[in-house]
């Protein structure tokens, strides 16, 4: 099973909630990523998490905050967004090995549609 | 800072022929590299990996090939259909230690017609 599933699908927010996204692998992938991807544009890397720890942020604003409740869990939580803010957010996670090989293949997951009003 | 170009940015060719994608990426010091499939408003579709010491990964009608010493890769695409429309994405991970993202060209959109 290769499968990284993503809730909800579509979210449409207000400037002043606050909402969360999540994600599940049960894969026993230890690494797991959040992408941003704009219309008619490639993903951008926002967030890594290697083994539950924040390992890499790409200075992303503090309204986007990810949290790794366990290894198979993803969260990114969202408050006082921007309308720019609306994108595809995906979600991915990969295995992380010393030796690296086939396993490193990062699997992406179906993505949550955010609109932001 | 990592920069991947893809080439060209759109490609519509008849059904059954052969085709390649290319992609260039600036700095050669690379993990592996990866291709993927986007259909429109989805999610990604892993293709093929390379790591960096190969020079070549083959599933099915799909051949990517990697010469990292000049920052290149091509997709080739063998007998083509029109499930294979999609847009193409070609990213690679940096050669640092640990779990690390990838950078993605901007991807070639692929149009099979019937």
């Amino acid at each position: 099973d290769t499968e990284v599933t993503q809730t909800p699908k579509h979210l449409v927010m207000g400037m002043t909630n606050k909402k969360s996204l999540k994600c599940e692998q049960h894969m026993g992938h230890r690494a797991m990523y959040w992408y941003k991807q704009k219309a008619k544009k490639p993903p951008e890397l926002m967030f890594v998490y290697s083994y539950e720890k924040l390992s890499i942020n790409e200075s992303v604003p503090s309204r986007f905050s990810p949290e790794c409740p366990n290894s198979s869990l993803l969260n990114l939580h969202l408050h006082a967004l921007q309308p720019e803010d609306s994108a595809l957010y995906l979600c991915a996670s990969s295995q992380e090995t010393v030796a690296g090989g086939p396993s490193d293949t990062q699997y992406f997951g179906p993505g949550t549609r955010l609109t932001v009003l | 800072k990592q920069e991947v170009t893809q080439i060209p940015a759109a490609l519509s060719v008849p059904e059954g022929e052969n085709l390649v994608l290319n992609c260039s990426f600036t700095d050669s010091a690379i993990y592996n590299l990866q291709w993927f499939r986007q259909d429109p408003g989805k999610g990604l579709t892993s293709l093929l990996l390379i790591q960096s010491s190969q020079r070549e990964q083959t599933s099915g009608r799909l051949n990517a090939s990697l010469d990292k010493s000049s920052g290149r890769s091509t997709l080739y695409i063998a007998a083509s259909q029109p499930g294979d429309s999609a847009t193409y994405l070609c990213a690679v991970r940096g050669a640092g230690g640990g779990a690390d993202g990838l950078t993605f060209g901007k991807g070639t959109h692929l149009i099979i017609q019937p």
